[in-house]
This record gives structure tokens, sequence and C-alpha cells, in this order.
């Protein structure tokens, strides 16, 4: 059974920064991309971030390139989110989930989530 | 530009039937999509993945009451025999090199 477990979160104020990571079991994980979708409280889906599988390469929504950065630790099954320069439009539930068949493709698991409040 | 167009809300009867509508952007009506669900004060939940042509895969545990099917632009989720339960956010999402991109939502009221 796939099983991804999100961890990191909390409260930060305005320019602090925050690490994310998502704990991921139940795959072969080195072969899947896994990405970050945030929610904003009352708000939809917003996807934040990916990384492909294999090697592959980072990929970030325009809303935050240039604060955070994803990697992943196949060794560890693990893949990080860091967090810098947040505002307060960060605040969200952020939310890992594997991307299916290939790197680009839909995402079939998701997390529970973990939450991120920016605010002084 | 590839976005997701979905209507903000809709409502069905319980018992009923209900199709929702996920459409894509101009230059994009070959695109496959998937469709969650987020039950309230709950994450999403992966139904399904749906291609052009109407094929579909659905997830784990996913009931026959929930369906995929296509045309042109449009991407359907129908539910039928509508539930309690199904009472939830939709979403649509979709994928092209270097992104991925989810509907606005579609909040589903059973009455």
């Amino acid at each position: 059974e796939v099983q991804l477990v999100e961890s990191g979160g909390g409260l930060v104020q305005p320019g602090g920064s925050l690490r994310l990571s998502c704990a991921a079991s139940g795959f072969t994980f080195s072969s899947y991309a896994i990405t970050w979708v945030r929610q904003a409280p009352g708000k939809g889906l917003e996807w934040v971030s990916g990384f492909t599988g294999s090697g592959g390469s980072a990929y970030y929504a325009d809303s935050v390139k240039g604060r955070f950065v994803i990697n992943r630790d196949d060794s560890k099954n693990t893949v990080h989110l860091q967090m810098n320069s947040l505002r307060a439009e960060d605040t969200a539930l952020y939310y890992c989930a594997k991307v299916g068949s290939s790197s680009w493709s839909d995402f079939d698991s998701w997390g529970q989530g973990t939450l991120v409040t920016v605010s002084s | 530009q590839l976005v997701l167009t979905q209507s903000p809300s809709a409502s069905a009867s319980l018992g009923a039937s209900i199709k929702l509508t996920c459409t894509l952007s101009s230059g994009h009506s070959r695109y496959a999509i998937a469709w969650h669900q987020q039950q309230p004060e709950k994450g999403p939940r992966y139904l399904m993945k749906l291609n052009s042509d109407g094929s579909h895969t659905k997830g784990d545990g996913i009931p026959d009451r929930f369906s995929g099917s296509s045309s042109g632009a449009e991407r359907y989720l129908t539910i039928s025999s509508l539930q309690s339960e199904d009472e939830a956010d939709y979403y649509c999402q979709t994928w092209d090199i270097g992104l991925w991109v989810f509907g606005g939502g579609t909040k589903l009221t059973v009455l």
C-alpha cells in the first residue's frame, strides 16, 4: 500500500524559513515523481513543486520560484521542500502527492498534509 | 497556456446522478486529466485518470458509481446513485512538461 507522510509544518514569521518532508513507502520510490500541492484556507488546490524520478529534475510554480527548493533522497525514500522568504500568502495545508505511471501524469496517491502558517 | 475550467458549484438529489464538467483550454483538447475528490475537512482522494478518448482508469476502491467520459475539450465525471458522502469538492488536474495544473474545483451539494 502506498503511503505518503508529510511533516515539518508549523508557525513561522514572514521572511522566515521552513523545511517540509514527505516520507514515502509501498512503491519503488526512485522511479516516480513526487510533487507538493498546497491549499490555502478556503481555497482550491495549487501545484507548488515537483521532482521527477530516476535522477530527474526539479520544477516550480511561478508563485514560489526562487524561494522554494525541492530535493529528494532516494536512499531514504524522502522528498524535502525547503521554503525560504516565506510570505503570508504561503499559509496553507501542504500535501505531497505521488505521480502515476510516468514523470508527467496524474497524482495517484496523496498524503494527509502538514499545515504551514506564516504570521507575525 | 494550459488552463482547466470548472463550474464553482453543482447540486443534485440523493439517489440521482450528476455530471461534472472540466474544460481544457484552447489547443489542449487531447490532454488527459485526473479527477480528485476532497470531502469536508479531509485530504484529496484520487478518483481516476481520464483520457481524451473517454477511456479511464480508476483508483483503488473507487466505486462503480463513479465514471468518466470525454467530448472534445470537455472531460466529465459522472456520479450515479448519489450518496451523502459524495458531497465534496471535485478537482480536475492535468499536466504538461514542467508543470501540473488544477481546475478551480466544483463544490457538489447532495440535497
